[in-house]
């Protein structure tokens, strides 16, 4: 296991409500990712952090920001939730594998808005 | 156009049989290449990495065609285990880290 946790697990909310899931790693990694996974689309990302308070955004990156203030934790915000944010979250951390560079995911978190 | 294309499936196989898993990517400049495993309501998973030479781990072998831009996963001896969704996944290094792109997935399901 890549030591990664995701919190909350699941989460029921309303519209226009703010919501924060976070990330948590033990691996001391610098790099961290958020994705929703939705049925049709894959994988997508929507923010990277490369450091502490160093983050950038991804190609989904509408509705969300993202904090940094450890290493080992990285923050997904929905400041006012929708109904397209109904997804599965995931969160990911760079690892190497056989020499390559490749990432690592959490367990994710289902998010259903109301 | 999508920059990982794979055939969604399902395939439905009996056990015992051979299956093979193609991808397609977009950018010349992808520069390494993955599958992952992804069971039903669960994280995606590394299950290996594919290199120009083709490699093999277990019954699964990789294969890779840069001048195709294609990559395939063919799955020897199928088990019910193996029953999950498959992704091809290829990694563009950026400035910010590795830039992994996802394929949709190709589900398999591995059938008594």
């Amino acid at each position: 296991d890549a030591g990664i946790t995701q919190s909350p697990r699941h989460k029921v909310t309303e519209t226009g409500t703010p919501v924060t899931l976070r990330c948590h790693q033990t691996e001391n990694h610098r790099y961290m990712y958020w994705y929703r996974q939705d049925p049709g689309h894959g994988l997508r990302l929507i923010h990277y952090s490369y450091g502490v308070k160093d983050t950038d955004k991804g190609e989904v990156s509408d509705g969300y920001s993202v904090s940094r203030s450890k290493t080992e934790d990285f923050l997904l915000t929905l400041e006012s939730a929708t109904s397209s944010q109904t997804s599965v979250y995931f969160c990911a951390i760079s690892g190497i594998s056989r020499g390559q560079e490749t990432q690592y995911f959490g367990p994710g978190t289902r998010l259903l808005v109301l | 156009r999508k920059e990982v294309e794979q055939d969604p499936g399902p395939f439905n196989v009996p056990e015992g049989a051979t299956v093979a898993f193609n991808c397609t990517y977009s950018n010349s400049a992808s520069q390494s290449f993955f599958w992952y495993r992804q069971d039903c309501r669960k994280e995606p998973k590394l299950l290996m990495s594919v290199y120009s030479s083709g490699n093999e781990d277990g019954r699964f072998t990789a294969q890779l065609n840069r001048a195709s831009q294609y990559i395939s996963l063919l799955i020897r001896d199928s088990k019910l285990s193996d029953s999950a969704t498959y992704l091809c996944v290829v990694n563009i290094r950026t400035g910010g880290g590795n830039k992994l792109t996802f394929g949709t997935g190709t589900q398999l399901k591995v059938e008594l």
